[in-house]
């Protein structure tokens, strides 16, 4: 498996404001996808960071809410805009390495919106 | 649609006991993976068991084991003689087969070890 960290581990932010919050990868990797974890929830896939095009976003959420970028095959950016209270969660990306199928879990992003 | 049930919100048991946590899911797929993922207190989602559709042999793993029954469309998980170390919130997970698929989750089970 691969080694996964995220910045920042957690935040508290005002409300209308932006985080952005990254996620790097010690390999590189084909597939990273970001998954919101609201309060005592299970997680919900947000949408699937590409490589060098525009993330693929599930039903319900939106590039303006949740820009994300892929630079490369090791890193990518998940940004919460104009935060309100509802964006408080646990923010965790995931990758599928060698062994296809399978996703491996960053250690989230805990994020309180006041 | 893909769709996994974890019935059992919370389970508490007594240190040393065995628990099964239990799974159900619905897909269409008739290739599909179903997974286990363990999250403690801290927060990361740590990945215990990936079990493909076309296997059901049951696999044991130290203290733990998993009991795949494709016609009842259930991927229960054992924890023999549990510890407090196992306490943790535990996900049953469901994907298509071919990669590059999202996890659809289970709600969880919060299992919690009385020492």
């Amino acid at each position: 498996s691969a080694v996964i960290s995220q910045k920042p581990s957690r935040d508290i932010c005002q409300r209308g404001t932006s985080l952005t919050i990254q996620c790097q990868v010690d390999s590189q990797v084909t597939m990273m996808f970001w998954y919101r974890q609201q309060p005592g929830q299970s997680l919900t896939l947000i949408a699937t960071a590409n490589q060098g095009s525009e993330a693929t976003y599930e039903s319900g959420f939106v590039i303006d809410k949740f820009p994300i970028s892929r630079p490369n095959l090791t890193f990518s950016t998940l940004t919460v805009s104009n935060m309100s209270p509802e964006d408080s969660s646990i923010y965790l990306c995931s990758v599928e390495t060698t062994s296809r199928g399978t996703q491996y879990f960053g250690p989230g992003t805990r994020l309180l919106v006041l | 649609a893909q769709k996994v049930t974890q019935a059992q919100t919370e389970i508490s048991v007594v240190e040393k006991e065995d628990v099964t946590l239990d799974c159900v899911y619905e897909t269409r797929d008739t290739t599909y993976y179903l997974f286990w993922y363990k999250q403690p207190p801290s927060g990361e989602l740590v990945f215990l068991i990936r079990r493909n559709s076309f296997d059901e042999q049951n696999e044991i793993s130290g203290r733990y084991s998993w009991n795949f029954q494709k016609s009842t469309s259930s991927f229960n998980f054992t924890i023999t003689a549990s510890q407090v170390v196992d306490s943790a919130v535990y996900f049953c997970a469901l994907s298509g087969f071919f990669g590059n698929e999202k996890l659809t989750f289970g709600t969880g089970t919060r299992l919690t070890i009385i020492p």
